[in-house]
């Protein structure tokens, strides 16, 4: 059964820092999602993310997957206050219709 | 062009209640899932549906049903609710065989008292 495991779970950084969070899974898979999800909203789509050594950038947030190790990042650049949020990264099953979730990161950047 | 729709936004049921969730898709998708979402945890796969039929399931006992129209909206069912019902349930549109991503709609808050 797949797993999708995301560290840290928390993390409170300074604006302007760098910082990088991880996501690992266990079966083999070729497609991966990033979602933003602010308090008491829905999901908010960032990356798709096809094939091995894909990177894709979006202002101050760059993700890249590395099928082979199974391991995807979500990497911030100079973070701002705006990017607080809870972040999830979520996996297809190959063959499979059904994405399954990490318990997500939640991101708090101190002004 | 509207996106995933869902309604109610927010239910309040009482125990052993029943209740029927509602979800329409992204113009143009034909794939509509169903996502439980407790507080403070990731969303949890429910099932699948396509051309009117259930294509996958995840760990829900069968309390969970639901079914897709032919307009590929599409109803989540859950009946004999539980106080651990309680959750954020998300319906997500796709279009099958595309590689775009999946869009989610706002959810609908359920407490279940």
């Amino acid at each position: 059964e797949l797993k999708v495991e995301q560290n840290p779970l928390f993390l409170s950084m300074q604006e302007g820092k760098n910082y990088t969070i991880y996501c690992n899974y266990s079966t083999t898979s070729d497609r991966l999602y990033w979602y933003r999800q602010d308090p008491g909203k829905s999901l908010e789509s960032l990356f798709v993310l096809l094939s091995n050594g894909a990177v894709k950038q979006e202002g101050r947030l760059m993700a890249s997957l590395d099928t082979k190790a199974r391991l995807s990042t979500l990497h911030i650049t100079a973070a701002v206050h705006d990017l607080s949020a809870t972040y999830f990264c979520a996996v297809q099953e190959n063959r499979a219709d059904k994405i399954i979730f990490g318990k997500g990161t939640r991101l708090h950047i101190l002004p | 062009d509207a996106g995933v729709t869902q309604s109610p936004t927010h239910l309040i049921k009482t125990r052993g209640q029943q209740v029927t969730l509602r979800c329409s898709p992204k113009s143009g998708h034909d794939t509509v899932s169903w996502y439980q979402q407790a507080l403070g945890q990731g969303p949890q796969f429910i099932f699948q549906y396509y051309e009117e039929e259930e294509r996958q399931r995840g760990n829900f006992p069968d309390r969970f049903s639901g079914h897709q129209f032919p307009n590929y909206s599409s109803e989540l069912n859950v009946n004999a609710l539980l106080l651990g019902d309680s959750a954020l349930y998300l319906c997500a549109s796709s279009l099958t065989g595309s590689n775009e991503k999946l869009f989610f709609g706002s959810g609908t808050q359920l407490s279940v008292l």
